[in-house]
């Protein structure tokens, strides 16, 4: 098994551009989770799936933030428009049922 | 809202050292997992506790759940250099620590 394959690994933009963040994660898995990791914060959940549907969006930040699953094998996560303060490294992990998660390996993101 | 406070926060010691960080929280969970994480990757699943009071053991880690299952421990025996990474643990796999740095120096 590949894991959970996120895209791109490094992602450098300016600020007020459109970012969109990819996450593949592993066949079989029904739930599927972004989490932001900062210094400051640490490890943020922004958003979970199940089922490709969104269960609790409550860690978002801001309407700037979106994210999709149209389907079982892949999941978006837009910034629109990006600002500095998105910065940051962004996790997507998957799951099945009650088990624990596995991460993707990140897309380190930077906004100038 | 950071729900798990782990300590310490970083932890720098020689190769052969015994040594145990700290989760703990306020709140009851159903489950508790304990991941490392190396840089530039993604945490990596160690062991999930889900009974008050269990005990786990990998290798020369061991795990252990509070009887109130609101705080847990990691323990690491003789740490090598390869045991360097950062330390999360999460409530529910939902809610992460804020993460304990382990430096082993060889």
């Amino acid at each position: 098994d590949a894991g959970v394959i996120q895209s791109p690994r490094h992602e450098v933009t300016e600020m007020g551009q459109e970012v969109t963040l990819r996450c593949k994660p592993i066949s079989g898995h029904n739930s599927l989770f972004w989490y932001r990791q900062t210094m400051m914060r640490g490890l943020e959940l922004l958003i979970y799936f199940n089922n490709n549907v969104p269960i609790d969006d409550s860690g978002m930040p801001e309407d700037r933030f979106s994210a999709k699953m149209p389907n079982a094998s892949f999941s978006t996560l837009k910034i629109q428009p990006s600002e500095p303060r998105d910065s940051a490294v962004y996790f997507c992990a998957s799951s099945h049922r009650d088990g624990g998660y596995t991460f993707g390996s990140g897309t380190r993101l930077t906004v100038v | 809202t950071q729900l798990l406070e782990q300590s310490p926060q970083f932890l720098s010691i020689q190769e052969g050292e015994n040594l145990t960080v700290y989760c703990n929280s306020s709140s009851v969970f159903s489950s508790l997992q304990w991941y490392r994480q190396e840089p530039g990757e993604g945490p990596v699943l160690l062991v999930t506790v889900v009974t008050g009071g269990e005990v786990k053991k990998l290798k020369r880690l061991t795990f252990q759940f509070g009887d109130a299952r609101k705080d847990s421990s990691l323990h690491i025996t003789a740490a090598q250099p390869g045991d360097t990474g950062l330390y999360l643990c999460a409530g529910d796999s939902f809610y992460f620590g804020t993460g304990t740095s382990l430096t082993v120096i060889p």
